[in-house]
């Protein structure tokens, strides 16, 4: 049974600062989507990573893929208060059209 | 392209109504699917479609029934509403194809109470 964990589970950082969420998963996988969610708004996807080592970067938001390490990783570049929101990362076991299992979501506070 | 909708966006239910939740559409995308949002538990899949005809059961499928005679469309069915379906529901979708991959298009929400 595929399972993603992520942490942390909440994160309080100051504005300006760098941090990293990860993204851990059970299975083998080489796909893995993270997706952000405003308060009470949808989920919009943010990258899609289709192999090992893909990097992709959109603004102060960059996401890295390993598959042997079974790890992905959100890093946060001078977090600015816009970027406060739940993020969540997901996997697919590559096999096909498979259901996509989501991690729990890090909830993000970007403070003055 | 609306891509997905979903209606209606907040409805109050008293224990033992039942109803169906909309979902629709316009991306000719074969795979839909339906999740519950709550807290602290991220989100957790309730039912699927990979086309017109087939569904199958996620990981949170009792109290609920869905079915796809179209590509556009994917209602899911509470049959009989308890408290504990109290939830935010997302109606995603995208496509179907041996080397395409399944980033999933999500709908507005349908943010749902049971009393």
């Amino acid at each position: 049974e595929l399972k993603v964990e992520q942490n942390p589970l909440f994160l309080s950082m100051q504005e300006g600062k760098n941090y990293t969420i990860y993204c851990n998963y059970s299975t083998t996988s080489d796909r893995l989507y993270w997706y952000r969610q405003d308060p009470g708004k949808s989920l919009e996807s943010l990258f899609v990573l289709l192999s090992n080592g893909a990097v992709k970067q959109e603004g102060r938001l960059m996401a890295s893929l390993d598959t042997k390490a079974r790890l992905s990783t959100l890093h946060i570049t001078a977090a600015v208060h816009d970027l406060s929101a739940t993020y969540f990362c997901a996997v697919d076991n590559s096999s096909g059209n498979t259901p996509l299992v989501f991690g729990k979501g890090t909830r993000l506070s970007v403070i003055a | 392209n609306a891509g997905v909708t979903q209606t209606p966006k907040f409805q109050v239910l008293k224990t033992g109504q039942s109803m169906t939740l909309q979902c629709a559409q316009d991306m000719n995308h074969e795979y839909m699917s339906w999740y519950r949002q709550d807290p602290g538990m991220g989100l957790r899949l309730i039912h699927y479609s990979v086309g017109a005809g087939i569904t199958d059961q996620g990981e949170v499928p009792n109290g609920y029934n869905v079915s796809r005679s179209t590509t556009e469309d994917f209602p899911l069915r509470l049959l009989s509403a308890a408290p504990s379906q109290t939830s935010v529901y997302f109606c995603a979708s995208s496509r179907l194809a041996e080397s395409s991959y399944n980033e999933q298009f999500f709908g507005p929400g349908t943010r749902l109470t049971v009393l």
